[in-house]
């Protein structure tokens, strides 16, 4: 399977401890994308790479969400000192390097914040 | 604010009947247009998009959809529905003047009875 894989699928932690997550896109993709969705609800932007560089942040993200994209492969979204509002599911996307390319998303990390 | 609305929450459709999903849209410029749909415990799939030239797109499993840009419209349609085809699907939307920004709606519950 070639599509875009994330891990882990699924994340129990205690309000207060940090958790990381972990997208391999798409080989070819350039652009990479993180999304929270929430029940009933389409998906919430919150950062895009275009290679390496993040270039933009959704001002809903608080400064406890972090992420990378080291070498323009895969890429990690810390959450630290988790609240019991961060449960979500936590979807990645890649594209090819273009405005008119659809994105193609990994099966999410439903994390849940006790 | 830029905005996409899917009118309804839930469609129930009989199984070998024609399905419509609504999708409206109020964003900036001349806009790309896509549709997903989400099985359970499945990440978002992409099924097809408009971006210029025919008004008619067609896309996976037999979907199509139509771009009606004086009522800012771009409904999901198929000529004979499934029971497989129930699922939840999204309309999303990328203003002209973003290069990565989708925009999404809430969401609908296509149901489709035997």
């Amino acid at each position: 399977d070639t599509g875009v894989s994330q891990d882990p699928r699924h994340k129990i932690t205690k309000r207060g401890q940090n958790v990381t997550f972990r997208c391999d896109p798409i080989s070819e993709h350039n652009r990479l994308y993180w999304y929270r969705q929430t029940l009933g609800q389409g998906p919430e932007f919150l950062t895009y790479f275009q290679n390496e560089a993040q270039l933009e942040k959704s001002r809903l993200l608080s400064d406890r969400f972090s992420a990378e994209r080291p070498k323009g492969s895969f890429s990690t979204l810390e959450i630290q000192r988790t609240e019991q509002g961060d449960s979500a599911m936590y979807l990645c996307a890649s594209s090819l390097d273009s405005r008119t390319y659809e994105q193609y998303f990994g099966p999410g990390t439903r994390l849940t914040v006790t | 604010a830029q905005s996409v609305a899917q009118p309804e929450d839930q469609v129930n459709v009989a199984e070998g009947n024609p399905l419509t999903v609504k999708c409206t849209y109020s964003v900036s410029g001349n806009p790309y247009l896509f549709w997903y749909v989400q099985y359970p415990n499945r990440g978002l799939q992409f099924l097809l998009k408009y971006i210029t030239g025919d008004n008619l797109v067609k896309g996976s499993y037999g979907f199509e959809a139509e771009f009606n840009k004086s009522q800012t419209s771009f409904h999901l349609k198929k000529p004979s529905a499934l029971v497989s085809d129930s699922a939840l699907y999204f309309c999303a939307v990328r203003p002209g003047d973003s290069n990565y920004q989708l925009i999404w709606g809430a969401g609908t519950k296509l149901i489709i009875k035997p």
